[in-house]
């Protein structure tokens, strides 16, 4: 596709659902990148994948957070057992290497009730 | 203390009105450094990627960076209520460091 792509744009949790937000990148794009954007903050870093290596998690909040990117392509960000401090917008960013211009998809709102 | 800081704003100019956004950083280590646009209720759109210090321009955006002073700013010219959004600074070793982002708003 000619961008980042993210599904769902919208969820809705009942606190203790576990959910799985979806990121396609653009094609041939080796780095992926997921970010916590809490309303009226920046981006927040949460992990990085270099093709199907997951290089960094540091920023995962809890052992409730789990990525995996199988094959190097799809990404999907795994929340368990959602609390209400886990509302938030996810944005998935790519790139060609890691120090290169990152493209961000247009992010899933995650909203727990 | 976070690695990028960022006035919030909000930010209101009149038309036309030259808009002055800026960073400042802590981490000597980065090297990139960029300028986001975020529309309401959409992701982050890249609008300026330097390397270095010193000044780099895009028809009306003009980004600079003082490494020494740890500082970068973005200027936008000829401001157009279409620049209304969020314009977030972001910082790059292999991830991306965000500021909170300020809000700026230019009316018609």
């Amino acid at each position: 596709g000619a961008g980042v792509s993210q599904s769902p744009r919208y969820k809705v949790a009942k606190r203790g659902q576990d959910v799985a937000l979806r990121c396609d990148p653009i094609s041939g794009h080796v780095s992926l990148f997921w970010y916590q954007q809490a309303l009226g903050q920046g981006p927040e870093f949460l992990t990085y994948f270099q093709n199907e290596a997951q290089l960094d998690k540091s920023g995962l909040p809890s052992d409730r957070f789990f990525a995996e990117r199988p094959e190097g392509s799809v990404s999907t960000l795994k929340i368990q057992r959602t609390q209400q401090e886990d509302s938030a917008v996810y944005l998935c960013a790519s790139s060609l290497y890691a120090a290169a211009e990152a493209f961000f998809g247009q992010g899933t709102r995650l909203t727990v009730v | 203390q976070k690695e990028v800081e960022q006035d919030p704003g909000p930010l209101s100019v009149p038309e036309g009105a030259i808009v002055s956004l800026n960073c400042t950083y802590s981490n000597s280590a980065f090297q990139y450094f960029m300028w986001y646009r975020q529309y309401s209720r959409k992701g982050p759109e890249l609008l300026m990627y330097t390397y270095s210090s010193g000044n780099k321009e895009d028809g009306r955006f003009t980004a600079q960076v003082d490494k020494s002073s740890k500082y970068i700013s973005l200027f936008i010219r000829d401001s157009q209520p279409s620049d209304s959004a969020t314009y977030l600074c972001a910082m790059n070793d292999y991830k991306l460091s965000f500021g909170a982002g300020t809000t700026v708003t230019v009316r018609a």
